[in-house]
C-alpha cells in the first residue's frame, strides 16, 4: 500500500511570494489533516477534511493560508502572500473510516521564507 | 481544551542504556495516545498508541509506553538503546470527539552514544 505522497519536498521561496502544497492521501482515506512544523516545536493542525468537506480550520490563518479538497482525494494547500514566519515543514497525514484514530503522515514539504 | 508536555527537549543515552521519555498530558476526558518518531528530513512515524484496554502498549522497534490514569502520563520506554534509535520523538493526544486531530508535545530529540 502506498503511503501519503506530498510535493514538492522542498520549496524557497522570497517573502510576499505565494506558494502551493500537494498530497496525496493513503487509496480510500477519508480523512486529510494538514499540520505546520516550526523547527524546534511539535507540528500544529491547520486543517482537517472529511472527504471534500472542512471539519476544521480553526487554526488556519485565513487571510493568506486556503486550502481545498475538491474531490475528496488529493488536497493543496496555498499561502498568499508568504511571510518569514512561514517557514516551516508542512505536513499532510490521513486517516481511514474503519480507524479514524490512527493517522499517517507524508515526507512533508519544507518551505524556507527568505 | 487539551494539551502534551514533554519533559526535556534533548536526552542523550549510551548504547545499550535504557531510554525514558516522559510525556504528560491534559484532556478533560479520556484521550487516545500516540507516540510518533520523526527522522532527519522524514514525517512522522506510528510508534505506539493507546485509545482502550491494557495500559501497557508495545509498539515497534522494541518501543513500549504505559498510559497511567492517575498520573496523567504516558511515557515511552526502551530497554536497550541503538543506534537507530537517534531520532525525535513526539507525544500526542487527541479525542474521537474532537475529530482525532492530534495536539503534539513539543518534542524530544535522542542522542545515542557509542
Amino acid at each position: 500500500e502506498a503511503g501519503v505522497a506530498q510535493s514538492p519536498r522542498y520549496k524557497i521561496i522570497e517573502k510576499r511570494q505565494s506558494v502551493a502544497f500537494w498530497c496525496n492521501p493513503i487509496s480510500g482515506h477519508a480523512t486529510l489533516y494538514w499540520y505546520q512544523q516550526i523547527l524546534g516545536q511539535g507540528p500544529k493542525l491547520l486543517i482537517q477534511f472529511q472527504n471534500n468537506g472542512v471539519v476544521d480550520d480553526s487554526q488556519l490563518p485565513k487571510d493568506r493560508f486556503s486550502a481545498e479538497r475538491l474531490k475528496g482525494v488529493d488536497s493543496t494547500l496555498k499561502i498568499q502572500p508568504a511571510k518569514l514566519e512561514d517557514s516551516a515543514v508542512y505536513l499532510c497525514a490521513s486517516s481511514s473510516r474503519t480507524r479514524t484514530d490512527t493517522q499517517y503522515f507524508g515526507p512533508g514539504t519544507r518551505l524556507t521564507v527568505l | 481544551a487539551q494539551s502534551v508536555t514533554q519533559l526535556g527537549s534533548h536526552v542523550s543515552v549510551s548504547e545499550g542504556a535504557l531510554v525514558l521519555l516522559r510525556c504528560n498530558y491534559s484532556s478533560s476526558v479520556p484521550p487516545y495516545l500516540f507516540w510518533y518518531v520523526q527522522y532527519p528530513n522524514q514525517g512522522l512515524q506510528l510508534l505506539l498508541k493507546y485509545t482502550t484496554g491494557a495500559t501497557l502498549v508495545k509498539g515497534i522497534n522494541g518501543f513500549e509506553a504505559e498510559f497511567k490514569k492517575s498520573e496523567t502520563s504516558f511515557h515511552l520506554t526502551k530497554p536497550s538503546a541503538h543506534m537507530s534509535d537517534a531520532a525525535e520523538y513526539f507525544c500526542a493526544v487527541s479525542r474521537e470527539a474532537a475529530g482525532n486531530k492530534l495536539t503534539f508535545g513539543g518534542g524530544t530529540r535522542v542522542l545515542v552514544k557509542p
